[in-house]
């Protein structure tokens, strides 16, 4: 149980595109998604706490109009990386929490996304 | 100085080891502690969890907390070359922001 599939696992794209990472609860139900940045051989980074049916709570330093998150329903929460710029490259990865069990329940991971941008 | 420390690393064992890492922290007012594992490009895959001070077993992995000292540690008995990842401690105060240490790489050679 407490599966957490991302997708996609990895996206290389030119300067400037916009890209989206989807982040799914597989078989339990998420109030509240993370997602979290690491670069090479650092631990995990939060930038934001994503929220469903209202607004992500954002890390200090985290820019929100370039890390667009939305969280629409219970198992699904989306990164866009808007206008992407290599030094936006690294390792993304998003995290829930089941809901559905209580409030004192751990994080699980996905396998994160390699985005790296030309 | 940083609320969680882990000592980086690397720890390199022989196969069937007992292998000890460990975590302090800064804060008691954390209440929830984990050990993650992490292999190389892949996400954490959690391994311990527990909210109390003493020790927690789940196969060759013990976790223990020790709140007065501040301090945790994971121990892995009978180590194997695939429990080679980074180990990753983290902790929070309600279960929503978590805080990790740096993760300390591990290396059990055959």
């Amino acid at each position: 149980g407490a599966v957490v599939s991302q997708h996609p696992s990895r996206v290389i794209c030119k300067s400037g595109t916009s890209v989206k990472i989807e982040c799914r609860s597989l078989d339990f139900q998420a109030t509240t998604m993370f997602w979290y940045r690491q670069f090479p051989k650092q631990s995990l980074m939060l930038m934001a706490t994503s929220n469903e049916g209202s607004k992500a709570t954002y890390e200090q330093g985290v820019e929100k109009d370039k890390f667009l998150i939305n969280h629409a329903s219970l198992t699904l929460s989306t990164l866009t990386v808007t206008s992407a710029h290599p030094e936006d490259s690294s390792f993304y990865i998003c995290s829930a929490r089941d809901s559905g069990r209580g409030s004192n329940q751990p994080q699980h991971f996905g396998d994160g996304t390699r985005l790296s941008i030309l | 100085q940083k609320e969680v420390e882990q000592d980086p690393g690397p720890l390199s064992v022989p196969e069937g080891a007992i292998v000890s890492l460990n975590c302090t922290y800064s804060n008691s007012a954390f209440q929830y502690f984990m050990w993650y594992r992490q292999y190389s490009r892949k996400g954490p895959e959690l391994l311990m969890y527990t909210y109390s001070s003493g020790n927690k077993e789940d196969g060759r992995f013990t976790a223990q907390v020790d709140k007065s000292s501040k301090y945790i540690s994971l121990f892995i008995r009978d180590s194997q070359p695939s429990d080679s990842a980074t180990y990753l401690c983290a902790m929070s105060f309600n279960t929503g922001k978590l805080i990790f240490g740096q993760g300390t790489t591990l290396q059990v050679k055959p």
